[in-house]
């Protein structure tokens, strides 16, 4: 499968705990976006990168942290946990950074935090 | 701020019948406007962009500036469009596309 991937599917952990999410990109695209999908608020863009840099930043806690690796995989970091931090985290990544396109999504990691 | 309302969480119709998924937003700017679609056990996907003013699957949407809408109809559903439903507004004045604002969404049901 040549889509986004995105691990651990499943993660559950307690409060004050630090977890790391991965994702792989499509082949070829440059563009890492994660967002955050919670019961209460939604679907709500987190961070981007391009190419290795930071290109856009949203409602992105100081407990998280992003990165994108040379190889293009992204990881997203969250540290501190807590209850609401639980969520499904989707990874979407895409082949130009700016004009209109198409974002193609992972599966999503869905974090329990108890 | 930038915002997308979805009015309705769930919307119920029979096969055969019209549907229309609302859609506002507010937006100071030039908005660019999706419908992301998420079916059973699969990925969110892209189903149209305003830009390209294309029909995907029966649907399509019209940008209405003045009423800061845009709604997604289809004449005569299917069972198979039975899905969630996002709207969806890039708000990053074409600086990167992927900063989209989603609406909540909303679940599609089409009964035979």
């Amino acid at each position: 499968d040549s889509g986004v991937t995105q691990t651990p599917k499943h993660l559950i952990t307690a409060t004050g705990q630090r977890v790391t999410l991965r994702c792989s990109p499509r082949s070829g695209d440059l563009s890492v976006y994660w967002y955050q999908q919670s019961l209460d608020q939604g679907l709500q863009f987190l961070i981007q990168y391009y190419n290795g840099e930071e290109r856009a930043k949203g409602n992105i806690l100081e407990r998280f942290s992003a990165q994108q690796f040379p190889d293009l995989h992204s990881e997203l970091n969250l540290s501190s946990l807590e209850l609401g931090d639980s969520a499904l985290y989707f990874c979407a990544s895409s082949a130009r950074t700016s004009g209109g396109g198409e974002l193609f999504f992972g599966e999503g990691s869905r974090l329990t935090v108890l | 701020a930038q915002r997308v309302t979805q009015p309705e969480k769930l919307l119920s119709v029979f096969k055969g019948a019209p549907v229309e998924l609302k859609c506002n937003y507010s937006y100071s700017g030039s908005p660019e406007l999706f419908w992301y679609v998420q079916y059973s056990r699969q990925r969110l996907q892209l189903l149209l962009r305003h830009i390209s003013r294309e029909s995907i699957k029966g649907f399509t949407a019209d940008l209405n500036k003045g009423e800061t809408s845009f709604h997604l109809k289809k004449p005569f559903a299917q069972e198979e469009d039975s899905a969630m439903y996002y709207c969806a507004l890039n708000n990053a004045g074409g600086t990167s596309y992927g900063k989209l604002t989603f609406g909540q969404g909303t679940i599609l049901t089409v009964h035979p």
